[in-house]
């Protein structure tokens, strides 16, 4: 019975350098959201997508941060030029249907950016 | 904008006693109210949902009432055990795709 799973656990970049974080969503699920957790603070939503098809990426800094989720393979978040403030946990979460379903999440990825 | 506020932000309760989370939305279009339990350097897990057409519902410890004319809604541990320490997280969907947040509340169960 996999889960939600996430690929690598811990990252860890200098400056300027770029993040990949993987997530692969639960068997049967095609809807698939991002959340970061910075330390003692909550979940924010950060983007929202369908297999091929960004629906919602309004908690996504519009720079150097970038997510996709093709036909085939994980959904991937990217991170280009990283900087200390994107350290984070970065977690993904997946559901069966889209708006108000229950999602479930992955075991998330610490970014620690140096 | 779309917001959940949770309070309290820390809360501990001796073994044995009842602890109480609460949270208010401000979208009132949301209509799915899950719980998520998060324990130290793991994910979120659900513990318990609540959708808008019921007013309350409860799995063995835990239970969750809502009132949608209030838009608050609030989790009940009863019999608490040390293992139900753990950083609390209530969330409101259906608004739109995402869930929004509360901020947490870190429960401690002493023993």
């Amino acid at each position: 019975n996999a889960g939600v799973m996430q690929n690598p656990r811990h990252l860890v970049r200098r400056r300027g350098q770029e993040a990949r974080l993987r997530c692969s969503p639960m068997k049967g699920h095609s809807h698939v959201y991002w959340y970061r957790q910075l330390p003692e603070e909550g979940l924010k939503f950060m983007v929202y997508l369908q297999k091929e098809n960004i629906i919602d990426e309004s908690g996504m800094p519009k720079e150097r941060f970038s997510a996709e989720f093709p036909k085939e393979g994980p959904s991937i978040l990217r991170i280009q030029q990283v900087v200390r403030g994107d350290s984070a946990a970065y977690f993904c979460a997946s559901s069966n249907q889209g708006k108000g379903e229950t999602q479930y999440f992955g075991p998330g990825t610490r970014l620690l950016v140096l | 904008g779309e917001n959940v506020e949770q309070h309290p932000s820390t809360l501990s309760v001796q073994e044995g006693d009842s602890a109480v989370i609460k949270c208010t939305y401000s979208d009132s279009a949301s209509n799915y109210f899950p719980w998520y339990k998060q324990e130290l350097g793991k994910r979120p897990q659900l513990i318990i949902d609540i959708r808008s057409n019921v007013g309350e519902k409860k799995d063995q410890r835990i239970a969750v009432t809502l009132n949608k004319t209030a838009k608050h809604f609030s989790l009940h541990i009863t019999e608490t055990q040390p293992e139900d320490s753990a950083v609390y997280f209530c969330a409101a969907s259906g608004g739109t795709y995402k869930y929004i947040f509360g901020t947490g509340t870190r429960l401690k169960v002493l023993a």
